[in-house]
């Protein structure tokens, strides 16, 4: 257990919904990821969340959004979705902003677009 | 390098043999190296990291060892078991530029009891 903490596990909804997914870091940590895994993509890094600001983005597309709250819990927002955005997304943390410092994942929310 | 997808290798060893499990990345600008280990169902966790200025790094039963020249990784895993059955893959990272956060496509380990 990494003692990251995502919610919920699973998520079946339909296209052109709106979701949102859950992570609570590591107590201590000051630094949140999120990252999508799909079948044909792989993991992806989509955005990093330092200390409640906007750190670092990746491949996130612009119907996608996060933030990061002053309980240091973050929420990622998925819009419009579409069928191509099933997948799983992981959230993940670190003690600081910086790249060097080890990473611990969530268990993953499962994103199902019917 | 950069994720592509994804039809994984299988590396298949028996219990006690050394693996080794290689990775090519993109691009000689990457500065930074993490080796991840997958188990199915669950989150990745990190196993071994190198930054650039190394050509080796070794942890408990692991070792990477970088090439630049040929931009490749290696992640050897010595006397394999059966938990280390996973799938692992690389990252490449620029540190210098957040954006640059790159993860192979990976390579499935099964070890044989």
């Amino acid at each position: 257990d990494s003692g990251v903490t995502q919610t919920p596990k699973h998520l079946i909804t339909a296209t052109g919904q709106r979701v949102t997914l859950r992570c609570s870091p590591r107590s201590g940590d000051l630094s949140v990821y999120w990252y999508q895994q799909s079948l044909d993509q792989g993991l992806q890094f989509l955005i990093q969340y330092y200390n409640g600001e906007e750190r670092a983005k990746g491949n996130i597309l612009e119907r996608f959004s996060a933030q990061q709250f002053p309980d240091l819990h973050s929420e990622l927002n998925l819009s419009s979705l579409e069928l191509g955005d099933s997948a799983l997304y992981f959230c993940a943390s670190s003690v600081e902003g910086d790249l060097y410092n080890e990473q611990f994942f969530g268990p993953g929310t499962r994103l199902t677009v019917l | 390098g950069e994720s592509v997808g994804l039809h994984l290798p299988t590396l298949s060893v028996q219990e006690g043999d050394n693996s080794i499990i290689n990775c090519a990345y993109s691009n000689s600008a990457s500065d930074y190296f993490i080796w991840y280990k997958q188990e199915s169902g669950k989150g990745p966790q990190f196993i071994i990291d190198i930054r650039s200025n190394m050509d080796k790094r070794q942890g408990q039963r692991v070792t990477v060892l970088l090439n630049k020249t040929v931009k490749h990784l290696s992640l050897q895993i010595a006397a394999t078991q059966p938990g280390d059955s996973a799938v692992y893959f690389c990252a490449e990272i620029r540190t210098y530029n957040f954006n640059k956060f790159y993860f192979g496509s990976g390579t499935k380990l099964n070890v044989k009891p």
